[in-house]
C-alpha cells in the first residue's frame, strides 16, 4: 500500500536516552518533513529535506537530528532526550512543486520522563 | 513575526453550514491550504488556494483574500463524520508551512 510510515507508534523514554523516529515513504517523493504537535500548538516544523543527500533545519530544530541518504527514509533523532520533547511527531512528504500537498504518516506518540 | 489565528472550537449541527476563518500574517506567500485532522489521526489534505476568490470542491469550498492576508473554509450540509480539527497553513516565503492551531469542530445532531 503506498504512503508513509512511521515507527514506533508510541514511546516511552526516560530523559537523558537516545532515541531514532524511523520515517519511510513509497510515493518516491522528493521532499520530507518532521513536525511536532504540541496540544493548543500548530504543527511546528523540526527539520526537512528537499531531496535525498540535503536537509534543512525548520522552526524548532535544537535537540534533533536528521539524514537522507536516501528517496524513501528520513529518521529523526533525538540525542539526549527532554521531558520538553515529550510530543506527538508527524513526518510528512511531498512531491515537488509549490502547490503539492504533504502526505502525513500516521504519528508517534513520544513520553519523555 | 509570522503568526496564524482561527478560532479554537465551533459547534454547528448536522445538515447546516459553517464558516471557519483563518487570518495569517507570515514573511512572504505563496499559498494557504487547509487540512482535516481526526482526532488521534495525521492531518489529511483539503485545500489549497494562492489566487484570491472560492475554489469549491464538493461539500467543502475554500475562500481567499491575499490583500486582507484572510481565509475561509466552507462545510456545507454538514455531516457527523465531518467532526474533527481544522487546520489553517500559510506557506511563506522559504516555502514552509507556517500552521494554525486548528479549530475544533463539533457536530451536534
Amino acid at each position: 500500500i503506498a504512503g508513509i510510515t512511521q515507527a514506533p507508534t508510541s514511546q516511552i523514554l526516560a530523559a537523558g536516552r537516545r532515541m531514532t523516529l524511523r520515517c519511510t515513504q513509497d510515493m518516491r517523493h522528493n521532499a520530507m518533513y518532521w513536525y511536532r504537535q504540541d496540544l493548543g500548538l500548530g504543527l511546528r516544523l523540526i527539520h526537512y529535506s528537499n531531496t535525498a543527500g540535503t536537509t534543512g533545519k525548520g522552526e524548532v530544530p535544537d535537540g534533533y537530528s536528521v539524514s537522507r541518504a536516501n528517496t524513501d527514509d528520513f529518521p529523526l533523532t533525538l540525542a539526549s532526550a527532554v521531558p520538553s520533547q515529550t510530543s506527538v511527531y508527524f513526518c510528512a512528504s511531498s512531491a515537488a512543486g509549490v502547490s503539492n500537498e504533504q502526505f502525513f504518516g500516521p504519528g508517534t506518540r513520544l513520553t519523555v520522563l | 513575526g509570522q503568526n496564524i489565528d482561527q478560532p479554537t472550537e465551533m459547534t454547528a449541527t448536522e445538515g447546516a453550514i459553517v464558516q471557519i476563518n483563518c487570518t495569517y500574517q507570515t514573511s512572504g506567500f505563496n499559498g494557504l491550504f487547509w487540512y482535516q485532522q481526526h482526532a488521534g489521526e495525521a492531518p489529511t489534505f483539503l485545500s489549497y488556494n494562492v489566487l484570491d476568490g472560492l475554489e469549491e470542491k464538493g461539500r467543502f469550498s475554500s475562500f481567499l483574500s491575499r490583500s486582507k492576508g484572510y481565509s475561509y473554509l466552507l462545510l456545507k450540509e454538514l455531516q457527523m463524520k465531518d467532526s474533527a480539527s481544522y487546520l489553517c497553513a500559510s506557506l511563506n516565503s522559504n516555502y514552509q508551512l507556517i500552521w494554525g492551531a486548528g479549530t475544533k469542530l463539533i457536530i451536534k445532531p
